[in-house]
């Protein structure tokens, strides 16, 4: 049973520009959480999908937007890109009630 | 913004040796839980402790939550190398509230 998977691993991208990331949960968890984590920083909460709508929010502009699909698969997309952005970003899955699980992460580094 | 401090920041320590590391809040919490960080990967869940005074252990790592619910301290008992990690706390403020708040993290190096 493969856990929370991401991609891309690593990502390289300019200000401005845009990015989608990706994020396949747990096989059986329904909600998808999205967190930033900063270079020797703890993981900041951007939001959380559950039946393909946003069910909470953190504090993050509206650059940062995301989607959940179907099979409960999710994206994260930033737009016009900042050099602050660069960051680790994790998604974490679970089922319900129970606790999360998170994924390796995908490593965002703007130039 | 309720805030979540851990410290010490960078803890060094040789192999065989006891630590405790904190999280403390101004706030108080429904639930707070303790994660480790190796490089390249997410975070992994240790324990979630949810009474006010609540001591759990798992092997040789004590982990206990203030009376008040507003801090917890995780205690490892005989350091070894393979505790090497980023140390999280995390909590939720209220229960059903799915915002999780990490604190700063403590990292720990056991040297052997």
């Amino acid at each position: 049973d493969a856990g929370v998977t991401q991609s891309p691993t690593h990502l390289i991208k300019t200000r401005g520009q845009q990015v989608t990331l990706r994020c396949s949960p747990k096989s059986g968890h329904d909600t998808v959480s999205w967190y930033q984590q900063a270079l020797g920083q703890g993981p900041q909460f951007i939001f959380q999908y559950y039946e393909e709508e946003e069910r909470q929010r953190g504090n993050f502009p509206d650059r940062f937007s995301g989607h959940q699909y179907p099979n409960y698969s999710s994206e994260l997309n930033v737009n016009a890109l900042l050099l602050g952005d660069s960051a680790l970003y994790l998604c974490a899955s679970k089922e319900q009630r129970n606790e999360q699980f998170f994924g390796p992460g995908t490593r965002l580094t703007v130039l | 913004t309720q805030l979540l401090e851990q410290s010490p920041q960078f803890l060094s320590i040789q192999e065989g040796e006891n630590l405790t590391v904190y999280c403390n809040s101004s706030s108080v919490f429904s639930s707070l839980q303790w994660y480790r960080q190796e490089p390249g990967e997410g975070p992994v869940l240790l324990v979630t402790v949810v009474t006010g005074g609540e001591v759990k252990k798992l092997k040789r790592l004590t982990f206990q939550f203030g009376d008040a619910r507003k801090d917890s301290s995780l205690h490892i008992t005989a350091a070894q190398p393979g505790d090497t990690g980023l140390y999280l706390c995390a909590a939720r403020k209220d229960f059903g509230n799915e915002k999780l708040t990490f604190g700063t993290g403590t990292r720990l190096t056991i040297i052997p």
